[in-house]
């Protein structure tokens, strides 16, 4: 059975330093994995999607790491903004028809 | 223009009563998902269908049902609503398959059930 975990499980720093989020998966047969941002009250965003033959994706100031064989992805964010501030989740897929979300990292970015 | 919508946004009801929530889907996917985030904010898959197939169903009470009247809609219907079911209830649809098949998330209907 896939387990997602991600750490920390919060996190706060000050504006401007570069920061990883981690994500671990208990079974590297996935078949993609994508990171999200939920806002306080809000939706999921889709910032990234690794397929499962790719090593890293960049978007911006972030990049997504994947190393499958050790499960395990980061989520590097460089230069740290106020606006950065949110819960950040890891979701691995599965099979066609099933997506495993981690607990989530919660980010403070202090101006 | 909106990917995944649903609606309401916001749902007060009562104990006992039945309630549906809706989800549309403009993106052409062929995989819509319902899932449960809980007061501790951890997602949690519900259901999954695919081509009207409903694929996988996560020890979710029989109270709950999806109903897909076509590839773009899955709606989710509640019947005899219990304390313990508000929370906040996202839709997402996806491409079946491997590779690139994105994820995208509705804005979540928060149920209170009082």
């Amino acid at each position: 059975k896939q387990e997602v975990t991600q750490i920390p499980a919060a996190l706060s720093v000050p504006e401007g330093e570069n920061l990883v989020l981690n994500c671990s998966f208990t079974d590297s047969a996935i078949y993609n994995l994508q990171w999200f941002r939920q806002d306080p009250g809000k939706g999921l965003t889709s910032l990234l999607l690794i397929q499962s033959s790719q090593r890293e994706q960049t978007s911006g100031r972030l990049n997504a790491s994947l190393d499958k064989s050790s499960g395990r992805s980061t989520l590097y964010i460089a230069a740290s903004q106020p606006g950065d501030s949110a819960t950040y989740l890891c979701a691995v897929k599965v099979s066609n028809d099933k997506v495993i979300f981690g607990p989530g990292t919660s980010l403070s970015v202090i101006p | 223009d909106t990917a995944v919508s649903q609606t309401p946004k916001y749902l007060v009801t009562q104990m006992g009563n039945d309630k549906s929530i809706k989800c549309e889907q403009n993106l052409g996917h062929d995989t819509m998902y319902w899932y449960k985030q809980d007061s501790k904010k951890f997602l949690k898959i519900m259901f999954s269908y695919n081509n009207k197939e409903l694929i996988i169903n996560e020890t979710v009470p029989n109270r709950f049902s999806p109903k897909s009247p076509d590839k773009a809609h899955l709606n989710l219907h509640i019947n005899s609503l219990e304390l313990g079911d508000s929370a906040v209830y996202f839709c997402a649809s996806s491409r079946t398959g491997r590779g690139n098949t994105e994820a995208f998330f509705g804005q979540g209907t928060r149920l209170t059930v009082v």
